[in-house]
């Protein structure tokens, strides 16, 4: 079955330094590959996402390349800020219409410190 | 952008009493729907799937008696914690998916911002 697998936290950094999330992904097909960010006490909103091999999502000062030939989807940020601090979400969706729903990380936390 | 909305944000009952979530796409019709559960520092699990106008399709090992799910029109799910105990005090999300009519498309979905309920 689809999975995704997340590295985990929690991760802290200093402000202004670099932030790699890595995450990777098994599944059939050619999935949507999706990043979720969830503040504190607040639902999950989507960062940044793509939809085929080689697309590069980005949102916020955050990106991330499809990689299906490691099957990789790494979420990286050149310089992180405090207000990044929140839980980051790897996830999955397959594109065939079907009653799966995503597929989701474990998530990582990612703290940012001044 | 798509919006979700969840209905109500805290809720906090005896044990014993049922509880309804309502999840409601405000801005475009979801055929389909989602109920997560969060665990505190955990992921999301998917509960089960709400498609409009047919029942909903409940992971493994959630008990459809216990968390009814109705969805009654193309913005509207809602979910019923019948006779909650302590043990179902969670943050349950839904998400609403987006189907863009294109071939291929991605199918995002949109999730509203959770309901945390406790039972006491």
């Amino acid at each position: 079955g689809d999975s995704v697998t997340q590295m985990e936290g929690p991760v802290t950094l200093s402000e202004e330094a670099f932030l790699t999330i890595n995450c990777t992904y098994t599944a059939t097909g050619y999935p949507s590959l999706f990043w979720y960010v969830q503040y504190p006490g607040e639902g999950l909103q989507l960062l940044l996402k793509a939809t085929k091999a080689d697309d590069k999502g980005s949102n916020k000062g955050f990106e991330a390349t499809y990689r299906k030939e490691t099957t990789s989807f790494h979420l990286e940020k050149g310089s992180v800020q405090v207000s990044d601090s929140a839980v980051y979400f790897c996830a999955l969706s397959r594109r065939t219409p079907g009653r799966r729903a995503l597929t989701f990380g474990s998530g990582t936390r990612l703290q940012v410190q001044p | 952008g798509a919006v979700v909305s969840q209905h109500p944000s805290r809720v906090i009952c005896k044990s014993g009493t049922s509880v309804k979530i309502e999840c409601r796409s405000l801005d475009f019709q979801a055929t389909t729907m989602f109920w997560y559960r969060q665990f505190p520092k955990q992921s999301l699990m998917l509960m089960a799937t709400s498609n409009e106008g047919s029942k909903a399709t409940y992971e493994q090992g959630v008990e459809k008696d216990k968390f009814l799910i109705n969805h009654a029109s193309l913005t509207l799910s809602t979910l019923t914690v019948t006779s909650a105990h302590p043990e179902d005090s969670s943050f349950y999300i839904c998400s609403a998916r987006f189907e863009n009519g294109v071939a291929g498309g991605s199918y995002e979905q949109y999730f509203g911002p959770g309901t945390r309920l406790t039972v006491t």
